[in-house]
């Protein structure tokens, strides 16, 4: 596709339940991360990808967290026993090379209620 | 002390106005610099990039970097009320296994 796609665009789940994020990338980018932003803070690093293995994943808050992205093209970000304070909007990035310049989707605003 | 400061304003400012946004960082290996623009429920949209130090111009923007300093910049002219946003620096290291970090934003409104 022309841009990095993410679906759903807004997700609303229970607390406690199972949650999974996806992320279609720019067809040709090797390098993918995923970011969870809060209300009126800048992105944080979650984790990235370069091909279909994770190169840092230094920014996954817990092992509820879970990251997938199998064939080096679609990823899958997991969320286990969500929480309240998983609430937030996760954006999806994806570049030509690792650590240039990332082109984002429009994220996924999930509510944990 | 936070790898990328930025302050999240918000900055106000007359239409037609010149706008400074600025970071700071502490990682003397960054080497990628970039600004996105955020509006409003949407994801960050990529603005400009530099490699390394100096100034880059693109139409109304243009971006700066002082490596010696630490420092980067976003200058706007002949600002518009359609540039009220929230700017983001971005900035990596050249790095196989790098990441990319980012500022808080800062938050912009151009007054008409």
């Amino acid at each position: 596709g022309a841009g990095v796609s993410q679906t759903p665009s807004n997700k609303v789940t229970e607390k406690g339940k199972y949650v999974e994020l996806r992320c279609d990338p720019i067809s040709g980018h090797t390098a993918l991360y995923w970011y969870r932003q809060s209300l009126g803070q800048g992105p944080e690093f979650l984790i990235y990808f370069q091909g279909t293995g994770a190169a840092d994943d230094s920014g996954l808050p817990n092992d509820r967290f879970f990251a997938v992205r199998p064939e080096g093209s679609v990823s899958t970000l997991k969320i286990q026993r969500t929480e309240r304070g998983d609430s937030a909007v996760y954006l999806c990035a994806s570049s030509a090379q690792e650590g240039t310049e990332a082109f984002f989707g429009q994220g996924t605003r999930l509510t944990v209620v | 002390q936070k790898e990328v400061e930025q302050d999240p304003g918000p900055l106000s400012v007359p239409e037609g106005a010149i706008v400074s946004l600025n970071c700071t960082y502490s990682n003397s290996a960054f080497q990628y610099f970039m600004w996105y623009r955020q509006y409003s429920r949407k994801g960050p949209e990529l603005l400009m990039y530099t490699y390394s130090s100096g100034n880059k111009e693109d139409g109304r923007f243009t971006a700066q970097v002082d490596k010696s300093s630490k420092y980067i910049s976003l200058f706007i002219r002949d600002s518009q009320p359609s540039d009220s946003a929230t700017y983001l620096c971005a900035m990596s290291a050249w790095n196989r296994d790098d990441k990319i970090i980012f500022g808080k934003g800062t938050r912009l409104h151009i007054l008409p």
